[in-house]
């Protein structure tokens, strides 16, 4: 059973970084894509980007500026880094797995709140 | 705003059908496979609907999709309390290279 677990800090400072991991077991990250999804309280969702293990990836135009996501397959993780944040980045945090038909597999979620 | 548009809510009493409607355009559902999530109260979203109109395994054929051009559906039937949810529609976007969202639907059970 493919299971992701996401993990960092709930509470960021504006203008600082925020950085998650997710840890993915039951599956390889060395195939399918990666995905990081957010939700502001009582709202959609939001795709941020996806990678792969070729070092491919895609952002939201959005937020591509201030996004890094990166792969690391020795812990079978993948981590997503969000520069300069506002009060506008608070949200459940959810990574899950792409699987081209559809993303098939998603962590619980983490709450990221941005605040001094 | 969301790139693709749904109804902010619907509802229907036990047994009865549901649908819920997504429209897009031609770079996301009118070339793209749409995918459907339900999202329990305080839960992730699921996978429901696949490449349009398929069932992922373990998901109750009373939940069906379809698509027609740049809008597609998720019908519900024999409505249930457990169905109670947030729904979205979900497509991959040609021109944003990423996927897209609907601004979801909450289906109340009355």
């Amino acid at each position: 059973q493919v299971q992701l677990q996401e993990s960092g800090p709930g509470l960021v400072k504006p203008a600082e970084t925020l950085s998650l991991t997710c840890t993915v077991s039951g599956a390889s990250i060395s195939h399918y894509y990666w995905t990081w999804i957010r939700q502001p309280a009582g709202k959609g969702l939001e795709w941020i980007g996806r990678l792969y293990t070729s070092g491919e990836t895609n952002s939201n135009p959005s937020l591509k500026s201030r996004v890094t996501m990166s792969l690391d397959t020795s812990k079978n993780q993948f981590s997503l880094r969000l520069r300069s944040v506002t009060a506008a980045d608070t949200a459940v945090y959810y990574c899950a797995r792409d699987g081209m038909s559809g993303l098939d597999y998603w962590g619980q979620g983490t709450l990221v709140t941005v605040s001094s | 705003q969301s790139v693709l548009t749904q109804p902010p809510s619907v509802s229907g009493a036990p047994r009865q059908r549901v649908t819920i409607s997504c429209s897009g355009s031609s770079s996301n559902i009118g070339k793209n496979a749409v995918n459907w999530y339900q999202q329990l109260p305080g839960k992730a979203p699921k996978l429901l609907i696949k490449y349009d109109d398929l069932l992922p395994s373990g998901v109750s054929d009373r939940f069906s999709g379809s698509k027609s051009g740049t809008s597609a559906s998720l019908a519900i039937s024999g409505l249930q309390s457990e169905d109670e949810a947030d729904y979205y529609c979900a497509a991959w976007d040609a021109s944003l290279d990423g996927w897209v969202f609907g601004g979801g639907t909450k289906l109340t059970v009355l």
